[in-house]
């Protein structure tokens, strides 16, 4: 099943907030396979951060993630009016699938 | 720059069948492994389905099995997905993405909207 996010979170600019993803021990716990997505309505989703705390090349450094047990976390800090959008954790499992997350409306107040 | 351009969405009845195609461009074809993750209206992302490099290595999600098929062309830098037995539930943006490992979905293509209604 699907892993748990909040629905929304929210920020003011300059500020840093920070997304949950819980799963279990045959997803997140079992592999270091967490990754982030970042997606405006209408266009293709984007990879903010793979195995867990890696950043592809050309995301900023104000976007970092960690790990603890069956939990991921997204963390963006010094909020930009450009980082509201949807955010998706995902994971690889133990079926050999990958499973999303229910993903996260971040508002930028 | 990797371009990943879906097509083949469209209105189909339930009961019905629809083949989508992933035309891939700016990268390696043959050493990627591709999924299909769809969007339904107001919902969220759902993994479907995984294909390795070769072709010879399949997973799908419950929801699809016995139903849809991912294949690939690799001579054509194509993906596909074959589906059957169309479900209104069914109705979403299909997107291809692709990675090196297909232990996540890196770069994403813009979609396909499928629509099963009569």
């Amino acid at each position: 099943s699907a892993l748990t996010q909040p629905a929304s979170v929210s920020g003011s600019p300059g500020q840093s907030i920070t997304i949950s993803c819980t799963g279990t021990n045959s997803d997140i716990g079992g592999y270091n396979y967490v990754s982030w997505h970042q997606h405006h309505p209408g266009k293709a989703p984007k990879l903010m951060i793979y195995d867990v705390n890696n950043r592809p090349s050309g995301v900023s450094d104000r976007f970092s993630g960690s790990k603890s047990g069956d939990t991921a976390s997204l963390t963006i800090s010094g909020l930009q009016a450009e980082d509201e959008a949807d955010y998706y954790c995902s994971s690889y499992t133990s079926s050999g699938t990958v499973v999303f997350g229910g993903g996260t409306k971040l508002t930028v107040l | 720059e990797v371009q990943l351009v879906e097509s083949g969405g469209g209105l189909v009845q339930p009961g019905g069948s629809l083949r989508l195609s992933c035309a891939a461009s700016g990268f390696m074809f043959n050493s990627r492994w591709m999924h299909w993750v769809r969007q339904a209206p107001g919902k969220g992302l759902e993994w479907v389905s995984r294909i390795k490099t070769d072709g010879r290595t399949t997973t799908y999600a419950d929801f699809v099995k016995g139903r849809f098929t991912i294949s690939r062309d690799n001579a054509r830098n194509t993906l596909y997905l074959q589906m059957n037995s169309l479900r209104a539930e069914d109705t979403a943006v299909y997107h291809c993405t692709e990675d090196v490992r297909g232990v996540t979905t890196a770069n994403w293509g813009q979609g396909t909207l499928v629509t099963v209604s009569s």
